[in-house]
């Protein structure tokens, strides 16, 4: 089975700095994919990102990058130049390949980004 | 154009009514979803179809009967609604069930809540 772990409730970062959400998971698969999906208050799920396990090189999308420590079983997520509408629950979710393909998520971490 | 549809986006009703929410996916995906969407914002899978053929059923209360009349299509029905059947139910879909990225495609949720 899988477990995903976001350890930060709540988290805020003023306007055009950085911030760094943490998530450490546990899978006994070797393969696997990470994941990092937005929820706005709109409610619509965004992906912003992500890993294939297999991957050394840790994943950019333009502001967003993540840290992936696979021995540690860590995978952060960072926002650079945060912005207003990155006001958001983020995410962290984990889709372990070769099995039954399901998407197991976090409890996920409020980002306040204040003006 | 929508890429996974849901409807309705807002369902209220009484205790011990039926209600069924609909999903469809214009992506041309094999696999469809559905997770709830709980108060405090965890997201846990229900379902998933494969083909219109059922891959996953998570320790979900009888009540709930998913129905996939064809790929493109996911519906939910529930029976003698609850009112911890109160949540938000998001469908979802993704290209492959074994193997591909992992990457899941969501709806934009429908808000259900049981007076």
């Amino acid at each position: 089975a899988q477990t995903v772990t976001q350890s930060q409730p709540e988290m805020s970062v003023q306007e055009a700095e950085t911030v760094t959400l943490s998530c450490t998971y546990d899978t006994s698969e070797s393969n696997y994919y990470l994941f990092w999906y937005k929820q706005p208050p709109s409610r619509q799920m965004i992906l912003v990102i992500r890993q294939e396990a297999y991957k050394q090189q840790n994943a950019t999308e333009n502001r967003f990058s993540v840290n992936f420590q696979k021995a540690a079983k860590s995978f952060s997520l960072k926002i650079s130049d945060s912005q207003l509408g990155d006001t958001a629950m983020y995410f962290c979710a984990i889709n372990p390949q070769g099995g039954s393909e399901k998407l197991v998520f976090g409890k996920g971490t409020k980002l306040t980004v204040n003006p | 154009d929508t890429a996974v549809s849901q409807t309705p986006k807002y369902l209220v009703t009484q205790m011990g009514n039926d209600k069924s929410i609909k999903c469809e996916q214009n992506l041309g995906h094999d696999t469809m979803y559905w997770y709830k969407q709980d108060s405090k914002k965890f997201l846990k899978i229900m379902f998933s179809y494969n083909n219109k053929e059922l891959i996953i059923n998570e320790t979900v209360p009888n009540r709930f009967s998913p129905k996939s009349p064809d790929k493109a299509h996911l519906n939910l029905h529930i029976n003698s609604l609850e009112l911890g059947d109160s949540a938000v139910y998001f469908c979802a879909s993704s290209p492959t069930h074994f193997g591909g990225t992992g990457e899941l495609f969501f709806g934009e949720g429908s808000r259900l809540t049981v007076l």
